[in-house]
Formats: structure tokens, C-alpha cells, sequence
């Protein structure tokens, strides 16, 4: 079965740039949708962008220009990079599949990566 | 973006006893193609978040029938006819009619 494993850098500093990476094992990238979801206290479920494997893309507008997402094939990862963090920015960010756009169904998630900002 | 208002935020059930959740969007969610995006999901206690419910009314598989939802336009309800142990979680609505999906602030359901 399909498995998806975020991977990044735990703790961030104030305005620099976070990483992330979803392995996906157990199938592949294509022809699957792929979203990035973060869940802070704060804001709880919040959905951030989405991309598939020919690097159709949509991200919410709400990180206005600072979330870029990218899809490796060769690897089957896909990457999402936020920049000028802050405080707000943490969460506990989530990768999920989706069998096509809009579907929503999340099938599966990973287990979510926690991420600090904090100098 | 649409905004996603779920009420109670906290929801003591007895074992065996309905319960029901409300989500209330702030505007209403039917697309042009005559559908409602309308979805429910469940998040146990240290899990990822699951979909219970798409479309307003429609279960995904493997999701059990004590599960249901309902509502129109910008007022949704998910049941729970009998509440079990293992349904213990935080629940959340979302609407995918807009962009960006935006989802309700939760409802945690525990046993009382």
C-alpha cells in the first residue's frame, strides 16, 4: 500500500526558508494530485497547494508569493518550500494524495512533520 | 475565503448516544455544476485526519453507516447514531466548492 513520509527541518529560524519532502513508497507519482495541509493550534487545517506529476499547480493565495512546490518523478518526492517564515508558520505540516483534482479524499497522509519557527 | 463555522467546539457524548455536529459555511457552498462539496473529516487522537464523508451525504468506504451527514446550502450536520469508543477524535467540515478548500475550526468528541 501506498505510504507517504515527510521529511524537513524540524526547527526554523525567523525569516529564512523552510524545506519539505514527501517520499512516496509502495506506488507512484503518477497520475496522482499531491498536497501539502499544516495544522497549527492557531489556525488548526489549513490546505496550502496542491501539484501533479506534469506540474499543474495551485496554491492557496493566502501565502500570497512564498510556497513553491515541485514534483520529482525520478525520485518520487515531491517538495514544497515556504519562505519568510515566522511564528506563524508553525505547525505540523502534511502531505496527502488525491486520485484527482478536487477530489479532496487525502488517501493516505503522511504522519505529519512538526516545524518550530523560532530563533 | 469561504469561512467554516462548526459548532459545539467540544462535544461529551455517553457510549451508545447520537451525536451531532454543525458546520455552517459563509456562503453557500453549491458549485455551478449543481453539486455541493461538502466533506467531513475525522482525526483520532495522535492519527493523520481521514474523509468520512464527501458530498455532503455520501459515506467513502470503509466508513461505518452510524456515520451520516446532511444539509444544504450553507448548513451541514454530521451524525453519529451511536456513538462508539473508537469515534473519540476532533471532527472538521470542508468545503472544496471554492478555492482554497478552507475547513472548519473542529469539534472534539469525547466520552463522557
Amino acid at each position: 500500500q501506498v505510504q507517504l513520509q515527510e521529511s524537513g527541518p524540524g526547527l526554523v529560524k525567523p525569516s529564512e526558508t523552510l524545506a519539505l519532502t514527501c517520499t512516496v513508497s509502495g506506488g507512484s507519482i503518477s497520475p496522482y494530485f499531491w498536497s501539502w495541509i499544516r495544522q497549527s493550534p492557531g489556525k488548526g487545517l489549513e490546505y496550502i497547494a496542491y501539484m501533479n506529476s506534469s506540474g499543474d499547480a495551485g496554491y492557496n493565495l493566502s501565502f500570497r508569493s512564498r510556497i513553491t512546490m515541485s514534483v520529482d518523478t525520478s525520485k518520487n518526492q515531491f517538495s514544497l518550500t515556504l519562505s519568510s517564515v515566522t511564528a506563524a508558520d508553525t505547525a505540523v505540516y502534511y502531505c496527502a494524495r488525491d486520485v484527482s483534482y478536487g477530489d479532496y479524499r487525502f488517501d493516505p497522509w503522511g504522519q505529519g512533520t512538526l516545524v518550530t519557527v523560532s530563533s | 475565503d469561504i469561512v467554516m463555522t462548526q459548532s459545539p467546539l467540544s462535544l461529551p457524548v455517553t457510549l451508545g448516544q447520537p451525536a451531532s455536529i454543525s458546520c455552517r459555511s459563509s456562503q453557500s457552498v453549491v458549485y455551478t455544476d449543481g453539486n455541493t462539496y461538502l466533506n467531513w473529516f475525522q482525526q483520532r487522537p495522535g492519527q493523520s485526519p481521514r474523509r468520512l464523508i464527501y458530498q455532503v451525504s455520501n459515506r467513502d468506504s470503509g466508513v461505518p453507516d452510524r456515520f451520516s451527514g446532511s444539509g444544504s446550502g450553507i448548513d451541514f450536520t454530521l451524525r453519529i447514531s451511536s456513538v462508539e469508543a473508537e469515534d473519540v477524535g476532533v471532527y472538521y467540515c470542508m468545503q472544496g466548492t471554492y478555492w482554497p478548500p478552507t475547513f472548519g475550526q473542529g469539534t472534539k468528541v469525547e466520552i463522557e
